[in-house]
């Protein structure tokens, strides 16, 4: 049974427009959730994280909402760069288990 | 953050054979994690590799196929024995980055192993 969701699995968006990625979880006892970026043929890179008694977090360009009652997340990348395509996954915690999304692949067209 | 370097980066493995993968980390960690990415699946959990004792397996993987090394602090194998092409998969290690306190988990670069 698959906990956390990202139904869009890939999306394009133009160079230095909004690029939204979702979310979707299932279990509310998820207290913490993560988004990894990853490019081909490397390892996922940590991108920004949120606690679950939070609603939002900013990290330059990229900002992590959290509505818990919809238990669904989402990366806004503001503005997008061609070096922000990639695949980006993002992770709920629970206790130390982490849960994965299939990944949406992103692409921004210059 | 910690830096992991993972090897093989990728293999081509005859089925019925064994691939040992190695996770080297620049700095000591107490939980190592092996994690595999099925092609359009996402990262499944396999095992966590604790120095001095036995890992501690996911509901789905066992020892026998996917035995687990963690002779010390910094350095950890996962084999993948008996290989059949269902196990085409990429393989990541991962730590844990203490310092930022984040859940922000350090991957390795990943093995992408093709058994045909």
């Amino acid at each position: 049974d698959q906990q956390v969701k990202q139904n869009s699995p890939s999306l394009s968006v133009q160079e230095g427009r909004i690029s939204i990625l979702n979310c979707d979880y299932t279990n509310s006892m998820f207290d913490y959730f993560l988004w990894y970026k990853k490019y081909p043929a490397e390892g996922p890179t940590f991108l920004i994280s949120i606690s679950s008694i939070k609603d939002k977090n900013e990290d330059g360009r990229f900002t992590v909402f959290l509505n818990k009652s919809a238990k669904h997340l989402s990366l806004h990348i503001v503005p997008s760069q061609p070096g922000d395509s990639a695949v980006y996954f993002c992770a709920a915690v629970f206790g130390n288990q982490f849960y994965f999304g299939t990944g949406t692949s992103l692409t921004v067209i210059p | 953050s910690a830096v992991i370097s993972q090897k093989p980066s990728r293999d081509i493995c005859q089925r019925g054979t064994s691939l040992t993968i190695q996770c080297q980390v620049d700095s000591q960690v107490t939980m190592m994690f092996w994690y595999r990415q099925q092609p359009g699946q996402s990262l499944t959990l396999i095992a966590t590799a604790n120095q001095g004792s036995e890992a501690t397996y996911e509901s789905g993987f066992v020892i026998d196929k996917f035995p687990i090394s963690r002779p010390n602090l910094t350095f950890s194998t996962l084999t993948v024995s008996n290989m059949s092409p269902e196990d085409s998969s990429i393989y990541l290690c991962s730590v844990e980055d203490t310092g930022r306190g984040d859940y922000g988990y350090t991957f390795g670069s990943g093995t992408r192993l093709t058994v045909v």
